[in-house]
């Protein structure tokens, strides 16, 4: 059971280039969600997929698109990366998503640079 | 809107005395909170988290703490401190939208443990 998993760990782009973070969970989890850690603001939610087949925005969408593939699967694409981009991304999954209570489980995060 | 506000940024404790981080938030409703640790290179795990069932939360490697209505504080306190909890530990609010849920982070505090 590896829980959630996030790929690339380490990505370095130049500004304009496009690229897809990947996220997948074993959990059977119906939400899945993007967010962005940027130092002394905590984490932001990027987008959100509240359950197979739906998506939404979250606090930051702008520059982003998102794809949630599959129950297990949700990717985030950056079409024309800018240096305001340059972040560690984490992705996220919960069980239902629809309960105030629900844990959210974390990947290991990816740390992007765009020069 | 709901919001959490961690008091300061970095928290140097020696090894052995009390941990105590601090909390507070803002909401219309009853909140729900959580404290979540993120280790050096690591996605977040949680902690612990306020469901309204006890006041007093314990979590994981002796952290707990206790939901003031009063002072609309969740501060995570734990009596001895250990080398291994040096990490950012960040406080959160479930924060409805639409028919789901979303966390809404503080910016973090990171622990620094003094042998």
């Amino acid at each position: 059971n590896a829980g959630v998993t996030q790929t690339p760990k380490f990505q370095v782009l130049k500004t304009g280039q496009s690229m897809t973070l990947q996220c997948a969970q074993d959990m059977n989890h119906n939400s899945m969600y993007w967010y962005r850690q940027d130092p002394g603001m905590g984490l932001r939610l990027i987008y959100y997929s509240a359950s197979e087949g739906t998506t939404d925005k979250g606090e930051v969408p702008n520059g982003y698109n998102v794809s949630r593939l599959n129950k297990r699967e949700f990717s985030l694409r950056l079409e024309s990366a800018a240096p305001s981009q340059t972040s560690v991304y984490f992705c996220a999954s919960s069980e239902a998503g629809d309960q105030p209570t629900d844990t959210q489980y974390f990947g290991p995060g990816t740390r992007l640079t765009v020069l | 809107a709901q919001s959490v506000t961690q008091l300061g940024s970095h928290v140097s404790v020696s090894e052995g005395a009390l941990v105590l981080l601090r909390c507070n938030y803002s909401s219309s409703v009853p909140p729900y909170l959580f404290w979540y640790v993120q280790y050096p290179n690591q996605g977040l795990q949680l902690l612990l988290k306020y469901t309204s069932a006890a006041t007093l939360v314990k979590g994981i490697n002796g952290f707990e703490a206790e939901f003031k209505k009063s002072e609309t504080s969740f501060h995570l306190t734990k009596p001895s401190a250990h080398m291994s909890d040096a990490a950012e530990y960040f406080c959160a609010v479930s924060a409805r939208m639409d028919s789901s849920y979303k966390l809404i982070f503080g910016s973090g505090t990171r622990l620094l443990v003094r042998p």
